[in-house]
């Protein structure tokens, strides 16, 4: 089993529309949570954190956790063309200390 | 968040070679960590660069291929030797500020080997 995982899509949503990203981990013991987006030929951007079971908003980026599914997800209100991007679920494993591990990425089109 | 500064962005190189990438932050980051992203693939850790002392390798990264220095809490370099085309990546670093756990990259090196 991958330690993190997500379906690389692509995902394609319309304008204006919500588009929705998942990704499941492996290890209980993680407790961070992170989203990056990464733009072709970019390194990533990191646009979203969450520590706790449950939502944290910020402008129109949800992030969802659930510990106890192990499941982590990513809303986008309002989505634009700019939202286009390949999405990376990363999780610290353990105690914290180590680095991040990625899953593979969503590749994300926003159609006007 | 820290200012995260590599150099080179990008460079071509022949195989069998070496090439020493550096990683430069602003502020007196604790954790610095090199990651390799190969084409159209996820990012991969390649190991925890330790102030002082020798890197922590994840599995599959060894010192002799990837020799990283830390010979500050502000300067990272990562080393690719004996390069093959299968070397042709981003490698990125990033870094970690004392008490917090949110991670940011700099620009990365775009390497190409031929």
């Amino acid at each position: 089993q991958k330690e993190v995982e997500q379906n690389s899509g692509p995902l394609s949503v319309p304008e204006g529309a919500i588009a929705s990203l998942n990704c499941t981990y492996s290890d209980r013991g993680s407790q961070s949570f992170f989203w990056y987006r990464q733009y072709s030929g970019k390194s990533p951007e990191l646009i979203m954190s969450i520590y706790s079971n449950g939502d944290k908003e910020d402008g129109r980026f949800t992030a969802q956790l659930n510990k106890a599914s192990q499941y982590v997800s990513l809303l986008i209100r309002d989505s634009q063309p700019s939202d286009s991007a390949t999405y990376l679920c990363a999780v610290i494993r353990g105690g914290g200390a180590d680095g991040l591990t990625f899953g593979k990425g969503t590749h994300l089109i926003i159609q006007p | 968040s820290a200012v995260i500064s590599q150099k080179p962005s990008r460079d071509i190189c022949q195989r069998g070679t070496s090439l020493t990438i550096q990683c430069q932050v602003d502020s007196q980051v604790t954790m610095m960590f090199w990651y390799r992203q190969q084409p159209g693939q996820s990012l991969t850790l390649i190991a925890t660069a330790n102030q002082g002392s020798e890197a922590t390798y994840e599995s599959g990264f060894v010192i002799d291929k990837f020799p990283i220095s830390r010979p500050n809490l502000t300067f990272s370099t990562l080393t690719v030797s004996n390069m093959s085309p299968e070397d042709s990546s981003i490698y990125l670093c990033t870094q970690r500020v004392w008490g917090q756990t949110e991670a940011f990259f700099g620009q990365g090196t775009r390497l190409t080997v031929v």
